[in-house]
């Protein structure tokens, strides 16, 4: 059974930093694209950031400006996100999620529960 | 960029009726990579259409999509109880990958 598991959602400063972790198993981790897909509260989807299965392509979204950073390690199943610079507008919930593909970037065939990231003071 | 279009915001219906939502793109969506979500209460979403009209493993067949270009179809043949949530829109045959903003359906 394919299984992602988020933690390290949290309460953050704005202009702080988290990283938030996706723990993946039941399948072969190391075979498929991951992604990070977000949900402000009573909002829609918004997709985040995208890596290739063995991170030869990362892609953001134009509206993180470059304070988003995707990274993987294969050895440990395990999907990371680095956020800097966090602003009031990145509060949401944060899904990690499988992509259908291992080399290209389709769509999401299975999420994780998410975790909340609360940018406050 | 493509903006997906959900209709209509809100969808009021009975178990047992017809449910037809409908996704349009701002442009065509190349090879109809379109897929669709269910996303309940609380829940993360669920993939329920890929290809604009393949279910994905364990869908009801009561949930079908169709269309091309850019007009796309959801529909629920006769709802259930536990089909009553929101549903979204997804296009993947462009980058950056979009969403529609959802529609959804709510028990008459």
């Amino acid at each position: 059974e394919v299984q992602l598991v988020e933690s390290g959602g949290g309460l953050v400063k704005p202009g702080g930093s988290l990283r938030v972790s996706c723990a993946a198993s039941g399948f072969t981790f190391s075979g498929y694209s991951m992604n990070w897909v977000r949900q402000a509260p009573g909002k829609g989807l918004e997709w985040v950031a995208s890596i290739s299965s063995s991170s030869s392509y990362i892609y953001y979204a134009d509206s993180l400006k470059g304070r988003f950073t995707i990274s993987r390690d294969n050895a440990k199943n395990s999907l990371y996100l680095q956020m800097n610079s966090l602003r009031a507008e990145d509060t949401a919930v944060y899904y990690c999620a499988r992509d259908s593909s291992g080399y290209y970037f389709y769509y999401f065939d299975y999420w994780g529960q998410g975790t909340l990231v609360t940018v406050s003071s | 960029e493509i903006v997906l279009t959900q209709s209509p915001g809100t969808l009021s219906l009975s178990p047992g009726e017809r449910a037809t939502l409908s996704c349009r793109a701002s442009q065509s969506v190349s090879s109809s990579y379109l897929a669709w979500y269910q996303q309940k209460p609380g829940q993360a979403p669920r993939l329920l259409i890929y290809g604009a009209s393949s279910r994905a493993a364990g869908i009801p067949d009561r949930f079908s999509g169709s269309g091309s270009g850019t007009d796309f179809t959801l529909t629920i043949s006769r709802l259930e109880p536990e089909d009553f949530a929101v549903y979204y829109c997804q296009q993947y045959g462009s980058s950056p990958r979009t969403f529609g903003q959802g529609t959804k359906v709510e028990i008459k």
